[in-house]
């Protein structure tokens, strides 16, 4: 059975934290894998990665894919209290094009 | 504006009753999904359409139909058949893989969708 799992499923934190969201998989036919973060209502897109080992940025998050472990990682330096969501790993099925979601992980930055 | 809208943000129905749910995007995008999002459930996938008058189940089809008559809409219907009903529903819409720069998903906003 396809699954993403993400760990962990809660982590508080306080600004100015560095803070390391994981997310496993086993999904046939792996096309890429995308992080989003949800705050109150849709998820908006944060990075999509296909190929292990090259990191990708955005400011102070950054993203990396290791396809012969079968993780990610999404790390967020100096948090800040607007970082407060919850993040979203999904990986796309060859094919269908299919998302198959994990849990996600809720992050609170506490002041 | 190009995006993705969702109507209605709040629905409230009856048990018994069969509701709509709208799903709109005007980025000219083939794919377009439905999600069902319960508390600490993630996103669980209804149905998904590539192309317009077809459709396929996903991992919760059950008590939910759908149709997709244009490219641009893909209304999802959730029967009385549905047992728990009560959930946030999200539509998305991507390029498929070929014709774009990705397969990125964008969310709409949302529907909330509560069972009296």
């Amino acid at each position: 059975e396809d699954k993403v799992v993400q760990s962990p499923l809660s982590l508080v934190v306080h600004e100015g934290d560095t803070v390391t969201l994981n997310c496993s998989y086993e999904v046939t036919n792996f096309r890429s894998l995308l992080w989003y973060k949800q705050e109150k209502k849709a998820p908006t897109f944060l990075f999509m990665l296909t190929s292990s080992g090259i990191e990708k940025k955005s400011g102070r998050l950054s993203s990396i894919l290791d396809k012969k472990e079968l993780f990610s990682i999404l790390n967020i330096t100096a948090t800040q209290t607007g970082d407060s969501a919850i993040y979203l790993c999904a990986v796309v099925q060859g094919g269908s094009e299919k998302l198959v979601f994990g849990k996600g992980t809720k992050l609170t930055v506490n002041p | 504006d190009g995006g993705i809208t969702q109507s209605p943000k709040y629905l409230f129905r009856k048990e018994g009753q069969n509701v709509t749910l709208s799903c709109e995007q005007n980025l000219n995008h083939d794919a377009m999904y439905w999600y069902r999002q319960d508390p600490g459930q993630g996103l669980r996938l209804i149905y998904y359409s590539q192309i317009v008058n077809d459709f396929q189940k996903g991992d919760i089809a059950e008590g939910y139909s759908v149709s997709r008559e244009k490219k641009e809409s893909f209304p999802l219907t959730v029967t009385s058949a549905q047992k728990n009903p009560t959930a946030f529903y999200l539509c998305a819409s991507s390029m498929l893989e070929g014709r774009g720069r990705g397969n990125e998903q964008f969310f709409g906003p949302g529907t909330r969708l509560t069972v009296l």
